[in-house]
């Protein structure tokens, strides 16, 4: 079957360091996306990885390892505006996105 | 228009009635999707189209219809609306199979 797992919720202190993680099992597989979704909002881009290893952008970091099924999300100094849904998706054999439930990040100053 | 649009923005609809939820891009993009967003679920996938003239299920497709007569409209019918088709509906679109899909605004659907 196909299952993406990603924690509920999650709290981080602003200025800090957090790391999202997913696994997933999926048939077949075409890359892992990671969206930000603010309350009462749209799901918005934030990375693609296809290939395993690290994908640095800002500061957000996205990594991959395709034999363990298994990617996260880095958070670098964060922000109070980075208080949001982070969705892990993956892409299956029919190019379709398997969506995990979302990781609720909490920002405490 | 700048990106995706949906209209309504919100509805309440009583069941046994037939609602049509627009969806509207300006990026030319190729394919569509329609989502249903449920509390504690991921994002599940209705209906798409990879072109203008096509469609196909996606995991969650009963009680739903689309049509893609053009590039820009992908419009998703409820024929007779029930109480579980209660959600949040986005409309997204990517101009590739592996490209990342930009979502519109969606529309938040009450069947009572």
């Amino acid at each position: 079957g196909q299952n993406i797992d990603q924690p509920t919720e999650m709290t981080a202190t602003e200025g800090a360091i957090v790391q999202i993680n997913c696994t997933y099992q999926t048939s077949g597989f075409n890359g892992l996306f990671w969206y930000q979704q603010h309350a009462g909002e749209a799901p918005t881009f934030l990375s693609y990885n296809v290939l395993d290893g690290l994908e640095e952008k800002g500061r957000f970091s996205s990594f991959l390892s395709r034999s363990k099924g298994y990617s996260y999300l880095l958070l670098k100094e964060l922000q109070m505006k980075d208080s949001a849904s982070y969705l892990c998706a993956t892409m299956d054999s029919n190019y379709q996105l398997i969506w995990g439930a979302g990781t609720k990040l909490i920002i405490k100053p | 228009i700048a990106g995706i649009t949906q209209a309504p923005t919100s509805q309440i609809l009583a069941a046994g009635r037939r609602m049509t939820l627009r969806c509207t891009q300006d990026m030319r993009h190729n394919a569509m999707y329609w989502y249903r967003q449920d509390l504690g679920l991921g994002l599940r996938l209705i209906h798409y189209s990879n072109t203008a003239g096509t469609t196909g299920k996606g995991e969650v497709p009963d009680g739903y219809s689309v049509s893609r007569a053009n590039t820009d409209d992908f419009p998703l019918t409820l024929a007779s609306a029930v109480p579980s088709q209660t959600s949040v509906y986005f409309c997204a679109s990517s101009s590739g199979a592996t490209t990342e899909q930009f979502f519109g605004p969606g529309t938040r659907l009450t069947v009572l």
